[in-house]
Order: structure tokens, then sequence, then C-alpha cells
């Protein structure tokens, strides 16, 4: 099983919607998380951290649920700039402070 | 700062000629990521190091890869012989974990061709 689980999708959806990805991670020691997001060719960005409470940036809502060992991006009246492929990372206090991604999950917001 | 330097960012070489990767972490940063990604495997950690120590190289994939990192500013990855499967983009990362950022930093990657 891998460390860091992801629903590769892809997810299609038109302009407007909105859309929800799950991510699950195997080590209950995990420290910290995050949401980055990847355009094709470019390298990976930052997108939002993941707060125990949960966090809003704007259209953007992320969640942990560490009891059951996932975190969740949700994106709201997604626009066609919102295309690009999601990766959850999760930073490991117990592996000398490994950073662990997922292998993304691919999002294509059309018109 | 102008963010983590890697360079080349584009390199075609021939199977068996030696490749070295360079990269430039941000200032401040005490841990360094060197990262793979393809189409079929994803972005795959090949080894990290804190402090200028190397930490984890099990995900090197064989003999022929190696990193270093000879002071805070500054660390390689070499590729010797490279062969065509090694074709990937190497993206170089560094993060901040003393001021509780946390946050991975990447550069704009090195796009390898083996032919």
């Amino acid at each position: 099983r891998k460390e860091v689980e992801q629903d590769p999708g892809p997810f299609n959806v038109p302009e407007g919607a909105t859309v929800a990805f799950n991510c699950t991670y195997s080590n209950s020691a995990s420290q910290s998380f995050f949401w980055y997001r990847q355009d094709c060719r470019k390298e990976p960005k930052l997108l939002m951290s993941v707060y125990s409470s949960g966090n809003e940036d704007g259209r953007f809502t992320a969640q942990l649920n560490r009891a059951s060992q996932y975190i969740s991006l949700l994106i709201r009246d997604s626009k066609l700039s919102d295309s690009a492929t999601y990766l959850c990372v999760v930073n490991s206090n117990t592996n000398a402070g490994k950073s662990t991604f997922g292998d993304g999950t691919t999002l294509t917001v059309k018109p | 700062d102008a963010g983590v330097i890697q360079s080349p960012r584009h390199e075609v070489t021939e199977m068996g000629q030696e490749v070295t990767l360079r990269c430039k972490p941000i200032s401040g940063h005490d841990y360094l990521f060197w990262y793979r990604q393809t189409m079929m495997r994803g972005l795959e950690l090949l080894i990290y190091f804190n402090n200028n120590v190397p930490i984890d190289d099990s995900g090197m994939p064989e003999d022929r890869f190696s990193a270093k990192m000879p002071n805070a500013s500054f660390s390689t990855l070499k590729i010797q012989p490279s062969e065509p499967r090694d074709s990937a983009v190497y993206f170089c990362a560094s993060r901040d974990t003393l001021s509780g950022a946390n946050v991975l930093t990447f550069g704009a990657g090195s796009r390898l061709t083996v032919l």
C-alpha cells in the first residue's frame, strides 16, 4: 500500500461546478499536510496548508480528518484556470522529516 | 530570494554519458529533496538531506545514481552512466523546518532526455 493515495481521476467538470478530492495517508504519526498544484510541464507549487480545524482560501477549502487519516480539498465555482493536477503532501515526524507526495488528481474544467 | 535554482533546465545526452544536475536551495532552508517525475511513476523521492547530511537515499534507483550536498547552498545529483530509462524531469526542493512553516518549495526542474 502506498503511503499517500489519491484518486487519479481525471475529473472533468463544467465551469462553475463544485469538485472535491480526497487523499488518504497510512502513517498515523504524520505531522503536517498540504495541497500542491502542478500545471503541465511546471513544478508543483503550494496551494494551501491543511490544518486540523479546516481552512479556507477563497473558493478552496481544505480539511483534515486525523481519525480516518484523510485530507480533502473542495473547489467551489470552478474556473477554467483551475485545470491542473492536484497533489497532496504529507510530512512525517517519525521518518526524519520525509515529505511524501500522492500521485496527484487531474482536474479539467470545461466551458 | 530567487527561490530554488536548478541547472541545467534541459539536457539531452547519449546513453552512457555522465549527467550532473545542480541545485541551489533557498538560503536558510535546512532540508533539501531530490525528486524524479515521469508519466508512468509520478513524483518519486530519490534522496533528501537535513543540514547537508543525507537522511534517506532508499529512493535512489541504483548505484548509477549519487547525490552530494557539500554545503548548505549547493547539491548535485549525478547519473553515471546514464540510460534511456533515466529520462525524466528531476526536481530539487528545499524546506524550512526551523521556522515551523514546513513548506516545500520546488525549483523549475531539470528535464533530462537520454538517447
